[in-house]
């Protein structure tokens, strides 16, 4: 089967740094994606893995370990903006991107 | 980055008719597009892949009676709910990304459409 896990919510302090784990086990893989989603709107895209390691993107990083099934998105200096859901994806073996549940992220003064 | 719209926003229809969500992208052919549901709190639920030309592939579970997927054009894709009940009412939202090599494949989202069924 497959399952994507994450946590349901994390709360951090503005300018903090706040990491988001996901575990996964599907049937194949062909990527991890990070999307954040404010309530009411559609997803939109952070960063995509598909290579083990760390890839950076200004105040976002995420990082993947394909034999582990595990995946974090690292948020820094964290904005108040940043408040939303973080939903980690996976491309299967089929090439259909399936989803966690997401986790709301609040961001606190 | 590529650009998929959604229309209409916002829908609420009375129990028992049909409701149409048309999913266009702007400025890339999609062979495929994916349509998805989302429940509050909760996670985007694949409900089908929309393929340009042919049949629409459903997840287990979705009923290919009551949600209807045509595919006409490499630029559109529209999902008909029939009969609609309270129990369908939702955000639906479609997807697509552009052709493989050009980018890492993430999928562009339309905007969405919450459907209330009364």
């Amino acid at each position: 089967g497959q399952n994507i896990d994450q946590p349901t919510e994390m709360t951090a302090t503005e300018g903090a740094i706040v990491q988001i784990n996901c575990t996964y086990q599907t049937s194949g893989f062909n990527g991890l994606f990070w999307y954040q989603q404010h309530a009411g709107e559609a997803p939109t895209f952070l960063s995509y893995n598909v290579l083990d390691g760390l890839e950076e993107k200004g105040r976002f990083s995420s990082f993947l370990s394909r034999s582990k099934g595990y995946s974090y998105l690292l948020l820094k200096e964290l904005q108040m903006k940043d408040s939303a859901s973080y939903l980690c994806a996976v491309r299967t073996g089929g090439f259909k991107t399936i989803f966690g549940a997401g986790t709301r992220l609040f961001v606190k003064a | 980055g590529a650009v998929v719209s959604q229309h209409p926003s916002w829908v609420i229809c009375k129990s028992g008719t049909s409701v149409k969500i048309e999913c266009r992208s702007l400025d890339f052919q999609a062979t495929t597009m994916f349509w998805y549901r989302q429940f509050p709190k909760q996670s985007l639920m694949l409900m089908a892949t929309s393929n340009e030309g042919s049949k629409a592939t459903y997840e287990q579970g979705v009923e290919k009676d009551k949600f209807l997927i045509n595919h006409a054009s490499l630029t559109l894709s529209t999902l008909t709910v029939t009969s609609a009940h309270p129990e369908d009412s939702s955000f639906y939202i479609c997807s697509a990304s552009p052709p493989m090599g050009s980018n890492s494949g993430e999928l562009f989202f339309g905007e969405g459409s919450r459907l209330t069924v009364l």
